[in-house]
């Protein structure tokens, strides 16, 4: 069964940077498409951004276009996000979710989530 | 964008009473609708994808239906360890969106 572990989350101030991490074990990493959904405390999902399994193809909300960029090492079984420009409102905790395909399917599998929070 | 409406907020059942748990989306998702199940402290855990195929391991107690605009979630035999907020998400055009939740009670 699939597994993910999500690190990297803390406390940050406005303007500053995080890189968040998932390693991935259990599935063959390179045929899927990753993303990465956060939630605020309190409120509901929100789908951050994908990547393709091959790394070709990525995808973001318009909330985080600009400011976060996602990747991934195929060779490593990780995903990436890369968050500069924090905004008090990216405040939430941060999961990656397993995707069948880029384009098409739900979150299959989910890592427990790292919080991040933004805070001067 | 797509906008997933959920009703209602809260839903009180009995156990072993049925839970039936609305989904709208604003625009045709065709059946490319999934739902998942998050207890506090834990991640979302995906029950239902194509708007009603069980993912491994969910019991038959949870079913799906609708397409189009309008599914339902339904739990037969309601039991304690269901209480849980239900999300809806439509996977058929970016961004990929959820509806805001149904928090189900055991009374």
């Amino acid at each position: 069964e699939a597994q993910l572990v999500e690190s990297g989350g803390g406390l940050v101030q406005p303007g500053e940077s995080l890189r968040l991490s998932c390693a991935a074990s259990g599935f063959t990493f390179s045929s899927y498409a990753m993303s990465w959904v956060r939630q605020a405390p309190g409120k509901g999902p929100e789908w951050v951004s994908t990547i393709h399994g091959g790394g070709g193809g990525t995808a973001y909300a318009d909330s985080v276009k600009g400011r976060f960029t996602i990747s991934r090492d195929n060779s490593k079984n990780t995903v990436y996000l890369q968050m500069n420009n924090l905004r008090v409102e990216d405040t939430a905790t941060y999961y990656c979710a397993q995707r069948s395909t880029f384009s098409g399917g739900s979150f299959d599998y989910w890592g427990q989530g790292t919080l991040v929070t933004v805070s001067s | 964008e797509m906008v997933v409406t959920q009703s209602p907020a809260t839903l009180s059942v009995s156990p072993g009473e049925r839970a039936t748990l609305s989904c709208r989306a604003s625009l045709s998702v065709s059946t490319n609708l999934a739902w998942y199940q998050q207890k506090p402290g834990q991640a979302p855990r995906l029950l239902i994808s194509g708007a009603s195929t069980r993912a491994t391991g969910i019991p038959a107690r949870f079913s799906g239906s609708g397409s189009g605009t309008e599914f339902t979630l339904t739990i037969n035999s309601l039991q304690s360890a269901d209480s849980a907020v239900y999300y809806c998400q439509q996977y058929n055009s970016w961004p990929l969106t959820f509806g805001g939740g149904t928090k189900v009670e055991i009374k």
